[in-house]
């Protein structure tokens, strides 16, 4: 069963600090893996987009990484800012079939404290 | 950021009533899709469509029904709705040609049903 998993559930960190989410998944044949930021009550949007053949994407002060041997994938942010509190998703699309079906975490929720 | 509108955002409303979920993209995509959201859950893909007079159902069975006879308006209707049907309800559109899952996401419409 194609599932993706995020730990922590949950993350509260202090501004300033940096911060590592965790992403597993067991897609396949695997596509590519995004990670979206969603703020309270908004929709989901794109961070980073990795295929196969990439390893490390950054964004500013968010990089991610992959690693397609272990089916592993990571979202670091640096010195953390208030205005990143929300829930980051991993997300990973197959290529199994014409939709290119994307498959979910449940997001990790990440609180920035002053 | 996307032109990806939902209206309402929330709404509130009593058992048995039909509601109709507006969502609008000024982007020209083709391919636009509706999620079911519940706090601290995975997305879960409940209608699709590919073009005008295209709709298929997702992964999540939904009593809701779509509709998309004009490329850039993709609403959702529900008949009668019920308390099992409170939710997030979240429309994403995609470029004709891109990744399938370069999906854009609008802000959501948050669905309670009393």
């Amino acid at each position: 069963k194609n599932q993706v998993e995020q730990s922590p559930q949950s993350l509260i960190i202090l501004e300033g600090k940096n911060c590592t989410l965790q992403c597993n998944y067991t897609v396949s044949p695997f596509s590519n893996l995004r990670w979206y930021k969603q703020d309270t009550g908004r929709g989901p949007v794109s961070l980073t987009i990795m295929t196969f053949s990439e390893n490390t994407k950054s964004n500013g002060r968010y990089t991610a990484t992959l690693d397609a041997d272990t089916k592993q994938s990571s979202l670091h942010i640096t010195a953390s800012q208030l205005s990143d509190s929300a829930s980051y998703i991993c997300v990973v699309s197959d290529r199994g079939s014409t939709l290119g079906r994307l498959y979910f975490g449940r997001g990790t929720q990440l609180t920035v404290w002053p | 950021e996307a032109d990806i509108y939902q209206t309402p955002r929330y709404l509130v409303i009593g058992t048995g009533k039909k509601i109709t979920l507006e969502c609008s993209q000024t982007m020209g995509h083709d391919k636009m899709y509706w999620y079911q959201q519940d706090p601290g859950m995975e997305l879960h893909l409940i209608h699709y469509s590919y073009g005008v007079n295209s709709t298929e159902k997702g992964d999540l069975s939904s009593e809701s029904t779509v509709s998309r006879i004009r490329t850039e308006h993709f609403p959702l209707t529900l008949e009668s709705a019920r308390p099992s049907h409170t939710s997030q309800y979240l429309c994403a559109s995609s470029p004709t040609g891109g990744a399938e899952d370069t999906q854009y996401f609008g802000p959501g419409t948050r669905l309670t049903v009393l």
